[in-house]
């Protein structure tokens, strides 16, 4: 277990639907990363953020959206869903901007 | 950040131990070397990281070749718990704009 905590486990919906997938870091971590998995594309790294603000952006499409909030926990936010969004949504959490992340157990989202 | 390269897959005998190779000839001299898993569709684990020297955890151990073109992963008692992907990755920032994984070593571990 690393701490990282990661709701639902499961989301299954519908194209052209929005949904919203919630992390909750390590105590004391202060950075969250968001990471996409899906068959083709392998592992890639959407975004992070670190203490409330944005500090680096990855290949995240304009209709994903995410914030990081007061208590650190954060939350992504996937609109206008389409087929090829069907993947495993993992968020990890650093103690500082950088440093070794530590990995939640994943969303596994399936757009139908 | 630098480029991996690791062999797609590998096979190692229980209680054995097991050498991952990692090939990683364009590392700059701030990049250090980090290594990760990840078991079936779980979460990816950080296992281990290094810049110059070797490194030794409770999990692993990394040694690193002195022109840090390369290095090896060691799991010094394989058990069928370690079957997984195992990825490479450098990174300058220790992924602080994010870890780049390519497609990793398949360890399987044979009873």
């Amino acid at each position: 277990d690393s701490g990282v905590t990661q709701t639902p486990k499961h989301l299954i919906t519908a194209t052209g639907q929005r949904v919203t997938l919630r992390c909750s870091p390590r105590s004391g971590d202060l950075s969250v990363y968001w990471y996409q998995q899906s068959l083709d594309q392998g592992l890639q790294f959407l975004i992070q953020y670190y203490n409330g603000e944005e500090r680096a952006k990855g290949n995240i499409l304009e209709r994903f959206s995410a914030q990081q909030f007061p208590d650190l926990h954060s939350e992504l936010n996937l609109s206008s869903l389409e087929l090829g969004d069907s993947a495993l949504y993992f968020c990890a959490s650093s103690v500082g901007p950088s440093g070794d992340q530590y990995f939640g157990p994943g969303t596994r989202l399936l757009v139908l | 950040d630098a480029k991996t390269t690791q062999p797609p897959s590998m096979d190692c005998a229980e209680g054995r131990a097991a050498n991952l190779p990692c090939n990683h000839s364009t590392i700059s001299g701030n990049e250090y070397v980090y290594w990760y898993r990840q078991i079936h569709s779980q979460g990816p684990q950080y296992i281990i990281h290094g810049l110059k020297n070797n490194e030794t955890n409770e999990m692993a151990s990394l040694i690193i070749t002195e022109d840090r073109k390369s290095s090896t992963l060691i799991l010094p008692h394989a058990t069928l718990r370690d079957t997984a992907v195992y990825y490479c990755i450098v990174s300058a920032g220790g992924g602080a704009d994010g870890l780049t994984f390519g497609k990793g070593t398949h360890l399987i571990i044979q009873p």
